[in-house]
């Protein structure tokens, strides 16, 4: 039972370049969640999906897309990377209920030139 | 836009003494209260979380507290140990959604 999985860990783009970022979770959880972490300002929500086949935007979304591919997997892609966009991206999934809480991803740092 | 304030933004505390950690919301509904502690280089793990119709929630030496009028909750930490160095986050759930709003975090250090 892996939890939640991110690939890659570590990524360096230079600006304008595209990429995806790959997110996939075993808890059989409905809900997940792309943040982006960044010094002194916490966790902040980029995009999220309630369920399959839903996404929302969150508080930071521009710049961002997302897919929720299927029950598991849910991607965020960087269509035209910039230097602001260098941070740490976590992805949560969470189940259902008054007491689903989120469980994060290891992480992906990425670093835009 | 919601907001959650977590304070301090750090904190040393010696080993045995009690870490006291606070966050204050605003003017929002919210239904549910984690809280998170991170180590370096990993992924925020859940600590202990609790909802607002209760006062107080213990777990072991972690214990949060609750103040559903004055909008302030507040993570304890007893008998501190150079193992709970990490940063701590405080979040919040908005009631009716899977939307959480974080604190800044606080980063704590335990000195042995």
């Amino acid at each position: 039972n892996a939890g939640v999985t991110q690939t890659p860990k570590f990524q360096v783009l230079k600006t304008g370049q595209s990429m995806t970022l790959q997110c996939a979770q075993d808890m059989n959880h409905n809900s997940m969640y792309w943040y982006r972490q960044d010094p002194g300002m916490g966790l902040r929500l980029i995009y999220y999906s309630a369920s399959e086949g839903t996404t929302d935007k969150g508080e930071v979304p521009n710049g961002y897309n997302v897919s929720r591919l299927n029950k598991r997997e849910f991607s965020l892609r960087l269509e035209s990377a910039a230097p602001s966009q260098t941070s740490v991206y976590f992805c949560a999934s969470s189940g259902q209920g008054p007491a689903g809480s989120q469980y994060f991803g290891p992480g992906t740092r990425l670093t835009v030139l | 836009q919601q907001q959650v304030k977590q304070s301090p933004q750090s904190l040393i505390v010696q080993k045995g003494g009690i870490s006291i950690i606070n966050c204050a919301y605003e003017n929002t509904a919210f239904d549910y209260f984690p809280w998170y502690q991170q180590f370096p280089g990993k992924g925020p793990a859940l600590l202990i979380a609790i909802r607002p119709d209760v006062s107080e929630k213990k777990e072991g030496r972690f214990t949060i507290s609750f103040n559903k009028s004055a909008k302030q909750f507040s993570l304890h930490i007893m008998d501190s140990q150079p193992g709970d160095s990490a940063t701590y986050f405080c979040a919040a759930r908005a009631s009716g959604t899977y939307k959480y709003i974080f604190g800044t975090g606080t980063r704590l250090k335990v000195l042995a």
